[in-house]
């Protein structure tokens, strides 16, 4: 079965300052989705890629699969208070599925 | 906010009861989804929903239950309640074969 890691677990950062978030998988993604979810609310859907090597962007926030499609980065430039949260990547299983796999989930805390 | 809503928003039961949790689509989609998120993990996928039928499982037992109204509308039941079940669910709909889902704001079920 696939399985995603995300790292880091936690990550504390200052108001202002560059961040990136890592998920690896352990096989071939077939679609990447990246969300952001409040403590105890639903996840607010953020990007996808499918493509190896496609990158996309929507204001500070930055997802990258790389070439072999195994391995997402989110980078958020600039932190700011709103970017607190839980970030979540999930990966469609495969075949037009339609059922993700997700990490475990990467607690973003932003101090001021 | 995505169009997709749940009832109730909080749950408390004992456990060996039964839960029926309520799931209403965003406008147009055909698919609904359902993931259970324990405390501190990512959501796992418990099954889909498409055309009134299951369309996919995860591993989750038989007690876990689940139906789709023609409105598209979906219902999730569990019977037999186990300390274990404690966790916030999650309902997701999609449009079959468009990939992204949307998801609502889950209900947090305690059992005691």
């Amino acid at each position: 079965s696939q399985e995603l890691e995300q790292s880091p677990q936690s990550l504390i950062v200052q108001e202002g300052k560059n961040l990136t978030i890592n998920c690896t998988s352990s096989k071939t993604l077939y679609g990447l989705y990246w969300y952001k979810q409040k403590y105890g609310e639903g996840l607010i859907f953020l990007m996808m890629l499918q493509k190896g090597g496609e990158e996309k962007s929507h204001e500070k926030i930055t997802a990258k699969l790389d070439e072999k499609k195994q391995q997402s980065s989110l980078h958020i430039t600039a932190s700011q208070p709103s970017h607190a949260g839980i970030y979540l990547c999930g990966a469609d299983i495969g075949q037009g599925a339609q059922k993700l796999v997700f990490g475990q989930g990467t607690r973003l805390t932003i101090n001021p | 906010e995505t169009g997709v809503t749940q009832s109730p928003t909080h749950l408390i039961k004992t456990r060996g009861q039964q839960v029926t949790l309520r799931c209403s689509s965003q406008s147009g989609h055909n698919t609904v989804s359902w993931y259970q998120q324990a405390l501190g993990q990512g959501p796992q996928f418990i099954f889909q929903y498409y055309r009134e039928e299951e369309n996919g499982r995860g591993n989750f037992p038989p007690r876990f239950s689940g139906l789709q109204f023609p409105n598209y509308s979906s219902e999730l039941n569990v019977n037999a309640l186990e300390l274990d079940d404690s966790a916030l669910y999650l309902c997701a709909s999609s449009l079959k074969g468009s990939g992204t889902q949307y998801f609502g704001p889950g209900t947090r079920l305690l059992v005691l």
